[in-house]
């Protein structure tokens, strides 16, 4: 079985700091990791995927994540936070039982100030 | 814009009702996922079809039936609706069922049931 452990529910930065969202997970085969983010409202937007390859990828709106075997993590950084980063982000594994299906964490819901 | 398309928006109703929800996959996407977030369950995944197969099951009540249609839009029949059913209800495509194809979601509806 797989499953998605993101720490902290509420992460809060000043406009300009690091944002660092963490999430952990379990699985049993090779995962693909993924990390979506919801604003207000609105569904789901994909913000970088793992498959395989470069550990270290590089998605939109400046974000970035290492895939880190070893610790069995997928943590989501960004230098540099922007007001319009405020939102909920979801880390997900894919793989099911018997489908293709992704599995989500809780969510982290990201406030920045100014 | 993701590209897929969900009505109604938005879905008042009362327990022990019956309702259908509709989605439209991105052009050229075979697959078509069902999702329901809630506040106490996160994200689940509830149902996934290819091509107009059923292609795996997730935590689906046995009251929730799906299918797709050979125009490829797939819609989610709830029946017998009680108040934990309200929660928001996310459809996704993908153009293939494989794991690291990444999944478009549509902009949900929102289910109310009173």
């Amino acid at each position: 079985a797989q499953s998605v452990t993101q720490l902290g529910s509420h992460v809060s930065v000043s406009e300009g700091a690091l944002v660092l969202l963490r999430c952990n997970y379990s699985s049993s085969v090779p995962p693909y990791l993924f990390w979506y983010v919801q604003y207000p409202n609105q569904g789901l937007q994909l913000l970088l995927k793992y498959t395989t390859g470069a550990t270290l990828v590089k998605g939109i709106n400046g974000f970035e994540a290492e895939f880190k075997k070893s610790e069995t993590s997928f943590h989501l950084t960004k230098p540099s936070a922007h007001m319009s980063d405020a939102a909920e982000y979801f880390c997900a594994v894919s793989g099911y039982q018997a489908g293709t299906a992704l599995i989500f964490g809780k969510g982290t819901t990201l406030s920045v100030s100014s | 814009d993701s590209g897929v398309t969900q009505t109604p928006k938005h879905l008042i109703t009362a327990t022990g009702q019956r309702v259908t929800l509709r989605c439209s996959p991105r052009s050229g996407d075979l697959s078509v996922y069902w999702y329901q977030q809630s506040l106490d369950q996160g994200l689940q995944f509830l149902i996934q079809y290819y091509n107009g197969e059923e292609r795996a099951k997730g935590n689906i009540l046995e009251r929730f039936s799906a299918q797709q249609f050979p125009d490829l839009h797939s819609e989610l029949n709830l029946s017998s609706l009680e108040l934990g059913d309200s929660a928001l209800y996310f459809c996704a495509s993908s153009v293939d069922p494989g794991q690291f194809y990444e999944q478009y979601f549509g902009p949900g509806t929102r289910l109310t049931v009173t």
